[in-house]
């Protein structure tokens, strides 16, 4: 089992410019969620999803960001267009619906925008 | 509505010492508990969690963690604590049937020699 796979690990964009961040789930995971941590708002729930289909993004921050599911082991969370204040480690993670609500962590992307 | 609160920004332990990590909730109800660890530069992984039967819960690493329903309070506890266990540390509460969590603001560990 990979785990939960984040990619780019990395990216250092400039303000105005578009970014995608991926990940890939668990096999066999229904929910996915994309986390956004910083040092002044710690660990924040941007959105998540039951089946591929959104189930709450009330927080996530602006229209700039939007998120996608198009199948069971690929979302992408864009922002568009960036600015220095999303500059924070974006977190994926995973769950089956079956379970006791453990969610599965990725790496992790670091998104620094200049 | 569910929250979580770690009192504790900072903490830090003589290598070896014994640790306690103050977590307290609030639901409704007995909600699913985790403690989560995450060390630098590295995603969250699950060091322990609650949901019914012995509130006494053993974890990796040598973590344990007590839920007292009279106190609303999930602490975690390390007799003797490593350099390695320099991290932060997150408990999460999620109620029973949804899938999402709710996180506190984390608190350091920092581990003196």
């Amino acid at each position: 089992d990979a785990g939960v796979i984040q990619s780019p690990r990395h990216e250092v964009t400039e303000m105005g410019q578009e970014v995608t961040l991926r990940c890939k789930p668990i096999s066999g995971h229904d929910y996915l969620f994309w986390y956004r941590q910083t040092m002044m708002r710690g660990l924040e729930l941007l959105i998540y999803f039951n089946n591929n289909v959104p189930i709450d993004d009330s927080g996530m921050p602006e229209d700039r960001f939007s998120a996608k599911m198009p199948n069971a082991s690929f979302s992408t969370l864009k922002i568009q267009p960036s600015e220095p204040r999303d500059s924070a480690v974006y977190f994926c993670a995973s769950t089956p619906t079956l379970g006791d609500n453990e969610q599965f962590f990725g790496p992790g992307t670091r998104l620094t925008v200049l | 509505a569910q929250s979580v609160t770690q009192p504790d920004i900072h903490i830090t332990v003589s290598e070896g010492a014994s640790l306690e990590l103050r977590c307290n909730y609030s639901y409704g109800a007995t909600p699913y508990l985790f403690w989560y660890v995450q060390s630098p530069g590295q995603g969250l992984q699950l060091l322990l969690k609650y949901f019914s039967g012995d509130t006494l819960v053993q974890g990796i690493k040598g973590f344990e963690a007590e839920f007292k329903r009279s106190q609303s309070s999930f602490n975690l506890r390390k007799p003797s604590v490593h350099w390695s266990d320099a991290a932060e540390y997150f408990c999460a509460v999620g109620p029973a049937g949804f899938q999402k969590l709710v996180f506190g603001t984390g608190t350091r560990l920092l581990v003196s020699p």
